[in-house]
């Protein structure tokens, strides 16, 4: 069974750097996109960004600039660099796996479902001078 | 960015009632739609992938349907295990992006 096992600091001042990783336990690294999302308090889901197991990677625009997510496979691990951050950065962050569900084939073209299946157990970060 | 929006934003019901929470996208996205059930304190859980497809383990009490822009998640038979937060959440393109949640709560 696949776990998740996430940790970074969870106290930052305005304009220090998030520094995150998710490490990934009981199975395959490869062939799955591992992403990134955020939950400020008392508030939504936002996707932060992913990576694979060769480092290709998708990012939000809104975060772009700030973002920086990495991989390395010989720990299983995948990381989140997230700069200059302000108190609204203050969320609870979590990892997760983005794995390929199903696959349907309509008239030769085939579309492939993906949905966020295994998370870590989510990261408090606060962000405060 | 594809906007996602859901309705009602929460909702009160009995334990037994058959509940039912919509997701509209703001282009379409065929049936690149999953939902999520979050509670208090717990990572997100998913529930329904590719709009209608139960995951592995999932009751089968939840049911999504839709396609296009409109979609819907129903629970039938409401059990106590259910009251939670409900997101939907588009895979069709990035920045993949959630709906804003639908709490549902006991009456």
């Amino acid at each position: 069974q696949v776990q998740l096992q996430q940790w970074g600091a969870g106290l930052l001042k305005p304009s220090e750097t998030l520094s995150l990783t998710c490490a990934v336990f009981g199975g395959s690294f490869n062939g799955f996109y591992w992403s990134w999302i955020r939950q400020p308090p008392g508030k939504g889901l936002e996707w932060i960004g992913e990576i694979n197991h060769s480092g290709s990677t998708n990012y939000n625009p809104s975060l772009k600039s700030r973002v920086t997510i990495s991989v390395d496979t010989s720990k299983n691990q995948f990381s989140l660099k997230l700069s200059s951050v302000t108190a609204a950065d203050t969320a609870v962050y979590y990892c997760a796996r983005n794995k390929e569900l199903s696959i349907t084939r309509i008239q030769g073209i085939s579309k492939r479902y993906y949905g966020m299946d295994v998370w870590g157990q989510g990261t408090t970060v606060t962000v405060s001078s | 960015d594809i906007q996602m929006t859901q309705s009602p934003s929460s909702l009160s019901a009995s334990v037994g009632d058959r509940v039912t929470i919509t997701c509209r996208a703001s282009q379409s996205i065929s049936s690149y739609l999953n939902w999520y059930q979050q509670k208090p304190g717990k990572a997100p859980k998913l529930l329904i992938y590719a709009a209608s497809s139960l995951q592995t383990g999932v009751p089968s009490r939840f049911s999504g349907s839709g396609s296009g822009t409109d979609f819907t998640l129903t629970i039938s038979n409401l059990q106590p295990e259910d009251f939670a937060t409900y997101y939907c959440q588009q895979s069709y393109s990035t920045p993949r992006t959630f709906g804003q949640g639908t709490k549902v709560e006991i009456k």
